[in-house]
């Protein structure tokens, strides 16, 4: 069974820092993945796709990779701006389904 | 153009009635997804169509939840004889292709499920 974990469950930075999330997955057999960003009591929003097939994607300050074999994806954001503070969810769907997993997410905090 | 739209936007109901929630995907969208948020979670999976065909219901909690998309478009997700534990947020997602695709999956607003 599909579990996507997402350390830390919260992180405050100042602006200007550039930061990593984790995202970790118990079964490499993915078909693809996806981070998303939710601000408070709004819908998602998406941020990038990687396809199974993929190591990276890149979208402005946004660069995620995908190691499969080790059940890892990480999404960096460089120069962290006050406007970047949201939660953030990645999503597995695995091979051979439909179901997509999502994490508990991150909250993140950029202090002006 | 316009994103998912989802109605209502809020429904409060009592304990034992049952409850309609829409979802209209973006325009030309084959997949559709239904989940339902936990608040300080992330969206849980309830059920996908690829066009009309409900592929994957593997999510849906009890025999009270069905959902149905019957012209490939709108879909609509049913709780009958509603209870206190289905309060929740239910989200409604689309994406372009069918399950070979890249699947990139775009949220609606969600509807804010209160029963009383």
């Amino acid at each position: 069974k599909q579990e996507v974990t997402q350390i830390p469950a919260a992180l405050s930075v100042p602006e200007g820092e550039n930061l990593v999330l984790n995202c970790s997955f118990t079964d490499s057999a993915i078909y693809n993945l996806q981070w998303f960003r939710q601000d408070p009591g709004k819908g998602l929003t998406s941020l990038l796709l990687i396809q199974s097939s993929q190591r990276e994607q890149t979208s402005g300050r946004l660069n995620a990779s995908l190691d499969k074999s080790s059940g890892r994806s990480t999404l960096y954001i460089a120069a962290s701006q006050p406007g970047d503070s949201a939660t953030y969810l990645c999503a597995v769907r695995n091979t051979g389904g439909f179901k997509t997993i999502f994490g508990a997410g991150t909250r993140l905090f950029v202090k002006a | 153009g316009a994103g998912v739209s989802q109605s209502p936007r809020y429904k409060v109901t009592k304990r034992g009635q049952d409850v309609a929630l829409r979802c209209d995907p973006i325009s030309g969208h084959v997949s559709l997804y239904w989940y339902r948020q936990a608040l300080g979670q992330g969206p849980e999976f309830l059920t996908y169509f690829n066009y009309e065909a409900q592929q994957d219901k593997s999510g849906l909690p009890n025999d009270r939840f069905s959902a149905e998309r019957p012209e490939g478009s709108i879909s609509t997700l049913t709780i009958q004889r509603t209870e206190q534990r289905d309060s929740a947020m239910y989200r409604c997602a689309s994406s372009l292709f069918g399950p070979g695709g890249d699947n990139e999956q775009f949220f609606g607003p969600g509807t804010r499920l209160t029963v009383l």
